[in-house]
């Protein structure tokens, strides 16, 4: 059984700060790795997705990606209100008989203090 | 229009009934999931298939069964609904390995 934890939160930073949100799987051979955001009720949206070791920007968003240690990591610079949501994280799997799919967190709760 | 559309968004059935949760998509993926979202629990996944003759369980299929109608259709029963399968549906596609998943609007499900 392949796995992702998560902190469940919540995960309270003050606006403008920087938010660090975490996560570590359990396959070694895991190859790709997505973060998603979603907001309650909604659906999950991809915010980044990262498969090589160290860090991939895009904009206010960093993802981290350390495969010795079997983590994977999320930085949100210059915190917003809008930020508030609840952040995935999801590994992707594959198995020997052809079938792939992601497994996801149960998710970060993170809250943005005006 | 979604590119992922589920349908109900909502519904509310009693126990022992019969439904139908649908999911079209107009991606042209090959690859699609169904998903429940309880609190606390995350994105479990119960049934997933890569074409119409490929169906296969995921961690949580007891009690449910699915549909492969066609390439842009994938539709999850429960056969005979209980008050613990209350949840946040969620049908999802991809479109090869390594790639991310798209999701529905979910399908928000009471029964009582």
């Amino acid at each position: 059984q392949k796995e992702v934890e998560q902190n469940s939160g919540p995960l309270s930073v003050p606006e403008g700060a920087i938010a660090s949100l975490n996560c570590t799987y359990s396959d070694r051979g895991s190859q790709s790795f997505f973060w998603y955001r979603q907001y309650s009720g909604k659906s999950p949206e991809l915010i980044m997705f990262i498969y090589s070791n160290g860090d991939k920007e895009d904009g206010r968003f960093t993802a981290q990606l350390n495969k010795a240690s079997q983590y994977v990591s999320l930085l949100i610079r210059d915190s917003q209100p809008s930020d508030s949501a609840t952040y995935l994280c999801a590994v992707f799997w594959y198995s020997g008989g052809g079938a792939d799919g992601l497994t996801f967190g149960k998710g970060t709760h993170l809250i943005i203090q005006p | 229009d979604a590119d992922v559309t589920q349908t109900p968004r909502n519904r509310i059935t009693k126990t022992g009934k019969r439904i139908m949760l649908e999911c079209s998509q107009t991606k042209g993926h090959d690859r699609m999931y169904w998903y429940r979202q309880d609190p606390g629990l995350g994105l479990r996944l119960i049934y997933y298939s890569f074409d119409v003759k490929d169906i296969n369980k995921g961690e949580i299929s007891d009690g449910y069964s699915v549909s492969r109608q066609a390439q842009a259709k994938f539709s999850l029963s429960l056969e005979s609904a209980i008050p613990n399968q209350t949840a946040l549906y969620f049908c999802a596609t991809r479109h090869s390995p390594n790639t991310e998943a798209f999701f529905g609007q979910g399908t928000r499900l009471t029964v009582v």
